[in-house]
């Protein structure tokens, strides 16, 4: 089985400061990783995934992520925030569990943008 | 723009009266699933459709039933709502071996 740990449950942070949102995993198998972002009242969405291939991933709203196999790793960052990126971020895993594939969500990160 | 819907963005429902959520999807995905999200938490995985065949997680409370008529639309069904069921109810869709999942903006459940 799976897990996921996102290890700061809030993180605020000044406009224009850089943040990183840490996710940590573990599987014995192997895994793809997602990062997701929740706007109040809204369901999912899709910031970037790691599939294969190089270990930085950059997804949409100028976020990227570094996948760290040594340090089971996931962590989200950028380089300067503003008061729309102010959301909760879930980090999942997706791994074959019983027969099919299977995603598990952290307990997610809530994102404060100060102004 | 292929997407998944929700209907109704939001429900009202007394104390054991049953209600049904709707989902449908335009990306012609093979699985389709519901999670039950409450404040602050991760979203939890009710049950999943692969095609027609249907799973259900192991600690899915009975109350709670889902009917998936054809490819495009899956229905949760709560039988008789507790005021512990009131949450954000998200449907999503997946294919492929990679299970990158897509969802719907969710219906946010209160019960009376």
């Amino acid at each position: 089985a799976q897990s996921v740990t996102q290890l700061d449950s809030q993180v605020p942070v000044f406009e224009e400061a850089p943040v990183e949102l840490r996710c940590n995993y573990s599987s014995s198998v192997s895994v793809y990783l997602f990062w997701y972002v929740q706007y109040p009242n809204q369901g999912l969405q899709l910031l970037l995934k790691y599939l294969s291939g190089s270990t930085l991933v950059k997804g949409i709203n100028g976020f990227e992520a570094e996948f760290n196999k040594s340090q089971t790793s996931f962590h989200l960052r950028k380089p300067s925030v503003h008061i729309s990126d102010t959301a909760e971020y879930f980090c999942a895993v997706s791994a074959r569990s019983g027969g099919y594939q299977k995603v598990t969500f952290g307990i997610g990160t809530k994102l404060q943008v100060i102004p | 723009d292929a997407m998944v819907i929700q209907n109704p963005r939001y429900q009202v429902t007394q104390f054991g009266k049953p209600v049904t959520l709707s989902c449908s999807q335009t990306l012609n995905h093979n699985v389709m699933y519901w999670y039950q999200q409450k404040s602050s938490q991760a979203p939890k995985l009710l049950f999943h459709y692969y095609d027609k065949d249907f799973n259900n997680e192991a600690d899915t409370p009975d109350n709670f039933q889902s009917r998936r008529p054809n490819t495009s639309f899956c229905f949760l069904d709560i039988r008789s709502p507790g005021l512990g069921d009131a949450a954000m109810y998200l449907c999503a869709t997946s294919s492929g071996e990679v299970n990158e999942q897509f969802f719907g903006p969710g219906t946010r459940l209160t019960v009376l």
